[in-house]
């Protein structure tokens, strides 16, 4: 069964880079049929699409955060990371990762369980 | 960027009734591309329904997404205990994803 988990600091200081990495477990991040995703949830509040990147590093972001986001892969750990930078209070979330199907249809699932992210000195 | 927005942002119901719930587009696009999911305090989003009405492995017969164009809904039949819950639209314009702002099902 297809699981992904996120691992990362809980607190990171204002100005400096958030970095998590989500693990996958049951799958292959090299199938060319699944592209891979981060999703952030501040909390209480709603669904923020982060972006999304697929085995061979085609990558799509949200473009109101493009100036401040890598996303990558690698293959050889199974896993993909998230890396934002100049981090401040309102990029305090709940962190998911998830699998993102694009062909002719699109969803996410399964999802991360999340992690929460706290900015702050 | 194409603009979701779900209405109501709140729905009182009582178990057995009806729920419908709305989610409009600023433009129009594929109906393959509308996805909605279901999240639960502390868990994680479920997909629900992809492709605007077809519904995701393990999901009960009684909730069913329809539409096209810029208007598209959920609909659970007769709402059961365990569907209360946020419920979320997206889409996927092939460079970028949205969210509606979600619609929150509560016990009258």
């Amino acid at each position: 069964q297809l699981q992904l988990q996120e691992s990362g600091p809980g607190v990171v200081k204002p100005s400096e880079t958030l970095s998590l990495t989500c693990t996958i477990f049951g799958a292959s991040i090299t199938s060319s049929t699944y592209y891979w995703a981060w999703i952030r949830q501040p909390p209480g509040r709603g669904l923020e699409w982060i972006g999304t990147v697929s085995y061979s590093g085609t990558t799509y972001y949200n473009r109101s955060l493009r100036s401040r986001v890598t996303i990558s892969v690698d293959t050889s750990k199974n896993h993909f990371s998230l890396k934002l930078n100049s981090v401040t209070a309102a990029d305090t979330s709940f962190y998911h990762c998830a699998r993102h199907f694009v062909t002719g249809t699109t969803w996410f699932d399964p999802w991360g369980q999340g992690t929460l992210v706290t900015v702050s000195s | 960027e194409i603009v979701l927005t779900q209405y109501p942002g709140t729905l009182s119901l009582s178990p057995g009734e009806r729920a419908t719930l709305s989610c409009r587009a600023s433009q129009s696009f594929s109906s393959s591309y509308l996805a909605w999911y279901q999240q639960k305090p502390g868990q994680a989003p479920r997909l629900l329904i992809y492709g605007a009405s077809n519904r995701a492995t393990g999901v009960p017969d009684r909730i069913s997404g329809s539409g096209y164009g810029t208007d598209f809904t959920l609909t659970i039949s007769r709402l059961e205990p365990e569907d209360f819950a946020v419920y979320y639209c997206q889409q996927f314009d092939g460079s970028t994803v949205t969210f509606g702002g979600g619609t929150k099902v509560e016990i009258k």
